[in-house]
This record gives structure tokens, sequence and C-alpha cells, in this order.
């Protein structure tokens, strides 16, 4: 069974672009939330999306957003693109059922210039 | 509020078991899990436990949880280079977040 798969896994932007990450979920996953790893804050939840809709939402800013397609993969989106944006972008995937595990993509690694 | 919290470095010999230590504040909290991170690499998920449960044994490695402290352990036994990585413990909400501890970073030395 594949993975979850994460693209592209390395962008490079400038400070006032936009972005679009993708995410493909394991088979017969439901559930894709999305977290942001940076050095100083760890590992941040951003928000959850379960059969196209988005179930849960971490305290950012509405400059990241994000869909879920009706086979299940999700994109994110970051508009007006901040230095402090830069940061390892993970995707998980889950049954979307309580208290199923979620299983990560290797991600994508975002530099802003 | 949820917060989680380990400690930043451990160094261990070839051979020698590891200890990662872990403790988190949401009481109700219904599971906990480990995951491996790698340099270069997403999180891989090593091992979970059901809070109703005090010990998890899987091959290599062991999950002790004590409810009452809300201390959680991951002891790895016969530690080898290859487990060099960043372990991350993570509890889960009802919103099916996971909070996760800031990461320990194993070092193990031939």
């Amino acid at each position: 069974k594949a993975g979850v798969t994460q693209t592209p896994r390395y962008l490079i932007k400038t400070r006032g672009q936009q972005v679009t990450l993708s995410c493909s979920p394991i088979s017969g996953h439901r559930s894709v939330s999305w977290y942001q790893q940076t050095p100083g804050q760890g590992l941040q939840f951003l928000f959850e999306y379960f059969s196209e809709t988005q179930r849960n939402k971490g305290n950012f800013p509405g400059r990241f957003s994000g869909r879920q397609f009706s086979n299940s993969r999700s994109e994110m989106n970051v508009s007006t693109l901040e230095l402090g944006d830069s940061a390892l972008y993970l995707c998980a995937s889950s049954l979307g059922t309580q208290n199923q595990p979620q299983h990560f993509g290797d991600g994508t690694r975002l530099s802003i210039l | 509020g949820e917060d989680v919290e380990q400690s930043l470095f451990l160094s261990v010999r070839e051979g020698d078991s590891s200890v990662i230590n872990c403790t988190y504040t949401d009481s109700s909290s219904t599971y906990l899990y480990w995951y491996k991170q790698e340099p270069g690499a997403g999180l891989q998920l090593l091992t979970y436990i059901f809070s109703n449960m005090d010990m998890k044994q899987d091959q290599r490695l062991t999950v002790l949880l004590n409810k009452k402290d809300k201390h959680l352990s991951l002891r790895i036994a016969d530690t080898q280079t290859g487990d060099s990585a960043i372990y991350f413990c993570a509890e889960v909400n009802a919103g099916n977040m996971l909070t996760f501890g800031g990461g320990t970073r194993l070092m193990v030395k031939p």
C-alpha cells in the first residue's frame, strides 16, 4: 500500500507570492490533516479535512487555507507569503474515525526569500 | 490547556537501552503516540498506546503510561545506530488534532 505522498518536496518562493501544496492520502483514508514544522515553534496543527469538509482548524491566519477533493486528495494554499512561513509542511492521513492513527508524508519544505 | 513536554537530548551507546520520557497535561487524551523523524524525512509512526493501558510492547519498543502522573515513556532495547533520530510524543484530542512535544534527539554512539 502506498504511503502518504506530498508534492513538491521543495519550493522556493519570494515574499508576497502564493503557493499551493498537494497531499495524496493512503488509499481508503478519508481524513487529511496539515501540520507546520519550524525550529522555533515545533509541530503545529493547521487544519483537518474529512469528506471534503474542514472539520478542525488550528490557530493560523486566514492566509492559510485548504481544500479536499472527492478522492480525498488535499491541497493547502498560503497567500501573501511572509518570511516566517518558511517551514516543513507535513500532511497526515487517517481513516478519520475517532482515534485512528495518523500517518505522515515526507513533507514539503518551503523556503521564502 | 494542552501541553506536551520532552527532554531535548539523549545520548546512549550502541547496544544499551534508551528511555525517552514525555509528560502531557490533557487528561482526556485517549491515545498517546510516538513518532520518529529522521533527517529530511516526515514522521514515522512507531507505536501508540490507549489511555486505559499501562504498558505496550512491540519488538524492541516498550511504552509505559502512568496516567496518574500523566507520564509516558518509550524504551528502545538494544539501541542501534539506525535508531538515531528525533522522537516525538503526541496526544490526540477529541477533535482528532495531534499535539506534539518538542522532540527528543537521540544520538547513538558506536
